[in-house]
């Protein structure tokens, strides 16, 4: 069976500093991998996904970059953290298809103060 | 960028009775949806969904129907139980609603 696994689970960050998160899945080869920002009482907004090995796609213009070093393994990074880049944030998997349903990890939550 | 809506940000019913979620999209190329679950400090955790050639569809106590005519779609939760406490987001593929927060009174 499939697993997806997010780190750390909580996070608190002052503003300026950077950011690493990481996600990973498990039991499944060349999915495709997603993340999402999760502001507090909001739905999800998709920032990132990847098809396979290096090759990200941007949602919209933001402060975090992604990246995708091995097949299973999907970072997200910011060189300088701003207060907007609180909440809530989710990677998830699907099969490499089109019209496939997505499955998320636990979430990390991020403060930045 | 967002194209699905939910119609009302919570929801309330007594333990027993049906649950009729609702939500509206604006894009009429969208041809595949998805309704998640969320409880509180978790990830999303899929539901059911529908794909635009069919108008409804079923699973255990849960149904979703599609009116493509007026672009919208409705999750509907027979004999809700207190368990099934959470928000409820319709996707469009990638893009979410905003959510519906459903409450079961015991």
């Amino acid at each position: 069976s499939q697993t997806i696994h997010q780190w750390p689970a909580t996070l608190v960050q002052p503003v300026g500093s950077p950011l690493s998160l990481e996600c990973t899945v498990e039991g499944t080869s060349n999915p495709n991998l997603y993340w999402y920002r999760q502001a507090a009482g909001r739905g999800l907004q998709l920032l990132f996904y990847s098809v396979g090995i290096g090759q990200i796609s941007s949602e919209v213009p933001q402060n975090l970059s992604a990246s995708r070093p091995q097949d299973r393994q999907f970072i997200l990074s910011s060189k300088k953290l701003l207060l907007s880049d609180s909440g809530f944030y989710l990677c998830a998997w699907s099969r490499p298809m089109y019209q496939e349903t997505q499955y998320f990890g636990p979430g990390t939550r991020l403060l930045v103060l | 960028g967002e194209s699905v809506g939910l119609h009302l940000p919570t929801l309330s019913v007594q333990e027993g009775d049906n649950s009729i979620i609702n939500c509206a999209y604006s894009n009429s190329a969208s041809d595949y949806f998805i309704w998640y679950k969320q409880e509180s400090g978790k990830g999303p955790q899929f539901i059911i969904d529908i794909r635009s050639n069919m108008d409804k569809r079923q699973g255990q106590r849960v149904t979703v129907l599609l009116n493509k005519t007026v672009k919208h779609l409705s999750l509907q939760i027979a004999a809700t139980q207190p368990g099934d406490s959470a928000v409820y987001f319709c996707a469009d593929q990638f893009y979410f609603g905003t959510g519906t927060s459903l409450t079961v009174i015991p």
